[in-house]
């Protein structure tokens, strides 16, 4: 099963572009790449999938490369309310990793 | 009102005493799991069904059982067994377990054992 990689914190301002990378090399032809948002004692919530190229929905946006093997997901003027942790999953989505603790600063 | 229940939100056992976490869906999804998240970490996955009275293996199945009677409930039981039961338990459903199904992630139960 595809394994992924992300950075385990990042910092931004409040009203700017987050981009959250993921690697994800090992990833297998049917594999979607899925990203999950958590706030503390909650359980995650889907943000966004793809398979190719680029999606967006009404909260963010998903790049995904030609070779798959990394992802960006994507969130536009970030708020205190987007301080959460970030999962990327490139698998038939049954494996968290660690994820990305994002904090917004205000 | 559609989505996952998990109950109680708090609970509390001494050690060497079995505990069962309910986990009910009304989503009429196919595909329940059951994940364990300590302070700080991802999520571990340690049961999943596919289907009633099916049910597989996650990373950490040692010390816990379930069951899929019902397909809208998925009981999880901590026995004695699990070394180190005090964690955070998510329960989650999705359509099928295929690739591309989103879950749907209940509340969770925080256990903690003594």
């Amino acid at each position: 099963l595809a394994k992924t990689t992300q950075p385990i914190s990042m910092d931004s301002y409040e009203g700017q572009e987050v981009n959250i990378t993921c690697s994800h090399n090992n990833i297998a032809t049917n594999d979607y790449i899925t990203w999950y948002q958590q706030f503390p004692s909650q359980g995650p919530r889907f943000i966004i999938q793809g398979y190719k190229t680029k999606v967006t929905n009404e909260v963010a946006s998903l790049f995904i490369p030609a070779d798959r093997k990394s992802s960006t997901l994507s969130l536009p003027r970030v708020s205190l309310s987007d301080t959460a942790v970030y999962y990327c999953l490139a698998t038939n989505n049954l494996f968290f990793g660690t994820g990305t603790r994002l904090t917004v600063i205000p | 009102d559609g989505g996952i229940t998990q109950s109680p939100k708090y609970l509390f056992r001494k050690e060497g005493q079995n505990v069962t976490l309910s986990c009910e869906q009304n989503l009429n999804h196919d595909a329940m799991y059951w994940y364990r998240q300590d302070p700080g970490q991802g999520l571990r996955l340690i049961y999943y069904s596919q289907i009633v009275n099916d049910f597989q293996k996650g990373d950490i199945a040692e010390g816990y059982s379930v069951s899929r009677e019902k397909k809208e409930s998925f009981p999880l039981t901590v026995t004695s067994a699990q070394k180190n039961p005090t964690a955070f338990y998510l329960c989650a459903s999705s359509e099928t377990s295929g690739v591309g199904y989103e879950q749907y992630f209940g509340p969770g139960t925080r256990l903690t054992v003594t």
